[in-house]
């Protein structure tokens, strides 16, 4: 079974900081999928990435995927309260459509 | 217009107790799932069923049972109720393909 261990698992800024989160993965994703969860929902897609090496932006955030697609990061610039969640890599799973969740790393950001 | 919707919001129920939890998308998806998210956020998959067929079952004791009426809806059976029950649980949907998987608010179930 794949396991998809994230770094750090808690992380708590100020505003205006900058930070990155890690995924890591036992063995090659297929592709890999970065989720946000605010407090009292369900997990909200931000991004898919496919082709090891590849760098997508989303405003402030920016979703690495490792050459070798075993890793992947997120990181965030300037940090808002409103980025304040649990963020979760997952593996959506090939052909299976089985969609992994990582570990998970909670972030507060302080107004 | 909720595209995936999850009733109850909360449920506090005794020990030993039975109880269900509905979910229904508006999205026309073919597969749903549900999840359970324990104390430490770690959000573990339990069932998907794909066109009303069960196609994924992660060692889920035999006292849940899921169960799809038809492909938008995926109820949840929870019997004799368990103190380690308690947690979050979460309906998702998504398209076979498409890999977009789209959550409801969750269901938090405590067992007392």
């Amino acid at each position: 079974t794949q396991l998809l261990e994230q770094s750090p698992q808690f992380l708590s800024i100020q505003e205006g900081e900058n930070l990155t989160v890690y995924c890591n993965s036992s063995s090659v994703f297929s592709s890999l999928q970065w989720y946000r969860q605010e407090p009292g929902e369900g997990p909200v897609l931000l991004v898919t990435v496919v082709t090891g090496g590849e760098v997508k932006k989303l405003k402030r955030l920016t979703f690495q995927f490792g050459d070798a697609r075993k890793d992947s990061s997120l990181h965030i610039t300037a940090a808002q309260p409103g980025d304040t969640g649990l963020y979760l890599c997952a593996d959506p799973g090939g052909a299976t459509n089985k969609l992994i969740f990582g570990t998970g790393t909670l972030l507060a950001v302080q107004p | 217009d909720t595209a995936v919707s999850q009733t109850p919001k909360y449920l506090v129920t005794q020990m030993g107790n039975d109880k269900s939890i509905k979910c229904e998308q508006n999205l026309g998806h073919d597969t749903m799932y549900w999840y359970k998210q324990d104390s430490k956020k770690f959000l573990k998959i339990m069932f998907s069923y794909n066109n009303k067929e069960l196609i994924i079952n992660e060692t889920v004791p035999n006292r849940f049972s899921p169960k799809s009426p038809d492909k938008a809806h995926l109820n949840l059976h929870i019997n004799s109720l368990e103190l380690g029950d308690s947690a979050v649980y979460f309906c998702a949907s998504s398209q076979v393909g498409r890999r977009i998987a789209f959550f409801g608010q969750g269901t938090r179930l405590t067992v007392v």
